[in-house]
């Protein structure tokens, strides 16, 4: 039972480069979430989905899209990626109660 | 809007004095206090839920609290392998998706 897993663990884009992080959950949990880390912000919700087939806007989604490919998996995609989302993110799922569970992160650097 | 306001920002101990961290918060329709601990390079593992005034939790050497306002992380006899940051989140009602609001987190060092 790996939990929450996400990959890559690093990656390095250009301004201006496309990438798709990918997250994937073996809990059978029906909402799945993607934040971001920055230093001097805490944890802030990008996007989510509720459950499968649905998604949300969370508090900074701009510049983000987002795709729950079924129950496990919720990626999340930088069209043309910028530097001022150079961050650290993580994914997260909850079964239907409150508590969140969350993933090892991804390191993403845009020079 | 939901806030978290977590202090201190850092904390230094020496290893066995005791001490205890602050998360003040405002949320309408709480549902549900959380304490998570995050190491260095790694993702929020999950401590605590805390529902309602009163309420309190242990595990180990960590007790979390809450009151209306508030929640305490009371931290006894530390030990170095507590280093680490303590994050605070609050959640609101299922309508909500059960979003969380996090604060920005005490960074605990426990000296030997």
């Amino acid at each position: 039972n790996a939990g929450v897993t996400q990959t890559p663990k690093f990656q390095v884009l250009k301004t201006g480069q496309s990438m798709t992080l990918q997250c994937a959950q073996d809990m059978n949990h029906n909402s799945m979430y993607w934040y971001r880390q920055d230093p001097g912000m805490g944890l802030r919700l990008i996007y989510y989905s509720a459950s499968e087939g649905t998604t949300d806007k969370g508090e900074v989604p701009n510049g983000y899209n987002v795709s729950r490919l079924n129950k496990r998996e919720f990626s999340l995609r930088l069209e043309s990626a910028a530097p001022s989302q150079t961050s650290v993110y993580f994914c997260a799922s909850r079964i239907g109660g409150d508590t969140q569970y969350f993933g090892p992160g991804t390191r993403l650097t845009v020079l | 809007e939901d806030q978290v306001t977590q202090s201190p920002e850092a904390l230094r101990l020496q290893e066995g004095e005791s001490s205890s961290l602050n998360c003040s918060y405002t949320v309408s329709g709480l549902r549900g206090l959380f304490w998570y601990r995050q190491d260095p390079g790694k993702g929020p593992e999950f401590l605590f839920t805390l529902y309602s005034a009163g309420e309190e939790k242990e595990k180990e050497r960590l007790k979390a609290t809450l009151t209306k306002k508030e929640s305490f992380l009371h931290i006894t006899a530390p030990k170095p392998e507590d280093s680490a940051t303590y994050l605070c989140a609050v959640g609101r009602g299922e309508t909500s998706g059960s979003r969380l609001t996090f604060g920005e987190g005490t960074q605990l060092t426990v000296n030997p």
